[in-house]
């Protein structure tokens, strides 16, 4: 199985910070990766896939890079709604496997 | 507007059975592919099983192959999951949720149900 491993695991940032996430694949994946959003009590929300694609209607404040095993997630001018806990998901091969999260909270 | 519904949840003791059902609307189901993620408590998402919109080719993590079964009706635009032999380790959030296409790949969710909640305990 694909590992995935994301840093930091907690993060404490105030509005209007940027804000980094970091998601490392044990194997390549090439750009077969997407970013979520949870929030307490409510399902994962895609932000990102193919590494860099932003999906609908989300914020451009949102962004991705990177390819191969290194990526990053890269929240610009953080606002209070994306306080919330965010995951990588690579879909290189089955099973899927997502990292173990990164929450976002108020410093 | 896109929407999955999961039914099915509850209560079982160790070593017994439940079924899951997810009723899609607002996208073309038949044409979609589909999977079942949970999440622990506490714990990140992780997908367990996958099912393309034909029902000819399916996935199952090693945490739930042999147990678990996987299964739509194109027909009541529905996904099921058969679970046996529950232990206590397959308590969590259960969540249906569509494959997009992605090029050439695939194997993200676009769209999620609200969630089942399945607890295992004696």
């Amino acid at each position: 199985d694909i590992q995935m491993t994301q840093s930091p695991s907690n993060l404490s940032a105030s509005v209007g910070d940027r804000v980094t996430v970091t998601c490392r694949a044990s194997q390549t994946i090439s750009s077969w990766l997407a970013w979520y959003q949870q929030k307490p009590g409510e399902a994962p929300k895609v932000l990102i896939h193919r590494a860099s694609t932003l999906e609908n209607g989300v914020p451009s404040r949102f962004s991705g890079s990177g390819s191969g095993t290194d990526f990053t997630l890269t929240i610009n001018s953080l606002q209070t709604d994306d306080f919330a806990t965010y995951y990588c998901q690579q879909y290189r091969g089955f099973p899927w496997t997502f990292g173990q999260g990164t929450k976002v909270e108020v410093k | 507007e896109v929407q999955l519904v999961e039914s099915g949840g509850g209560l079982v003791q160790p070593g017994g059975s439940l079924r899951l059902s997810c009723v899609a609307s607002g996208f073309s189901f038949s044409t979609s592919k589909m999977k079942w993620v949970r999440q622990a408590p506490g714990r990140g998402p992780e997908c367990i099983s996958y099912i393309n919109f034909s029902s000819t080719g399916m996935y199952y993590a090693d945490s739930v192959r042999g147990r678990f079964t996987i299964s739509r009706d194109n027909a009541k635009n529905s996904l099921y999951l058969e679970m046996k032999s529950l232990r206590a380790e397959d308590t969590a959030v259960y969540y249906c949720a569509r494959v997009p296409r992605d090029g050439d790949g695939y194997g993200y969710a676009d769209y999620w149900g609200q969630g089942a909640l399945v607890i295992v305990s004696s």
